[in-house]
């Protein structure tokens, strides 16, 4: 089975430091990733995904995540937390190989404190 | 590029009543999605589109939810009779095409469903 998990409900970081929010993937063969975001009361939102090729993806907002084979990661990043960062993230995956619909994991809330 | 429009927003009613969400994908886009989304979890899928016809339907509870897409276009979402449980945000997605391939969704605001 193609799955995602995100270990992390509720991330804080202070404004201008660096974020981490992650996410672990299990899914066979060739992996491809994908983080969404949420604003309050709004649809996701696509932030970048991971199809192949470099392991460092760069997406919207400053975004970016890195893919770790060995690890079975693809944690999302971003140098320097802005308080509009504030948002519910969901990684997500393929739910099957080959798989139209995705499988989201069940989200990580970030705060960033000013 | 107009985005997913979803109608109506909020909608509260009464167990047993039933209700209908409606969903205009973006233009051009095959693959239609409705997701549900109970508050502290990520979104499920309910049902899939490509074009007109149900290519999966297998997490639907078909005893009270039915979907369907005319034309290929817009979609709706009907709930009959509705259950408490049901209270959720349900999302409808667009995409040109398989998500398998690597292309991404485009998802609608919501409609934010609460069941009395």
């Amino acid at each position: 089975a193609q799955s995602v998990a995100q270990p992390e409900d509720q991330v804080n970081v202070a404004e201008g430091n660096p974020l981490t929010v992650k996410c672990t993937y299990s899914v066979s063969g060739n992996p491809y990733l994908f983080w969404y975001v949420q604003y309050p009361n709004r649809g996701l939102q696509f932030l970048l995904k991971y199809i192949t090729g470099d392991n460092l993806v760069k997406g919207s907002y400053g975004f970016e995540a890195e893919f770790n084979k060995s690890q079975t990661s693809f944690h999302l990043k971003k140098p320097s937390a802005l308080v509009s960062d504030s948002a519910l993230y969901f990684c997500a995956s393929p739910a099957g190989t080959g798989a139209n619909n995705l499988f989201f994991g069940t989200g990580t809330r970030l705060t960033v404190i000013p | 590029e107009a985005g997913v429009a979803q109608s109506p927003r909020y909608k509260i009613i009464e167990k047993r009543q039933s209700v209908a969400f409606w969903c205009n994908p973006i233009s051009g886009h095959a693959t239609l999605y409705w997701y549900q989304q109970i508050l502290g979890q990520g979104p499920k899928l309910l049902i899939q589109f490509q074009n007109n016809g149900v290519v999966d339907d297998s997490q639907l509870p078909k005893d009270r939810f039915s979907a369907e897409r005319l034309k290929g276009v817009d979609s709706t979402l009907k709930i009959q009779p509705a259950k408490l449980e049901d209270s959720a945000v349900y999302l409808c997605a667009s995409s040109l095409g398989r998500t398998g391939g690597g292309g991404e969704q485009f998802f609608g605001p919501g409609t934010r469903l609460t069941v009395l």
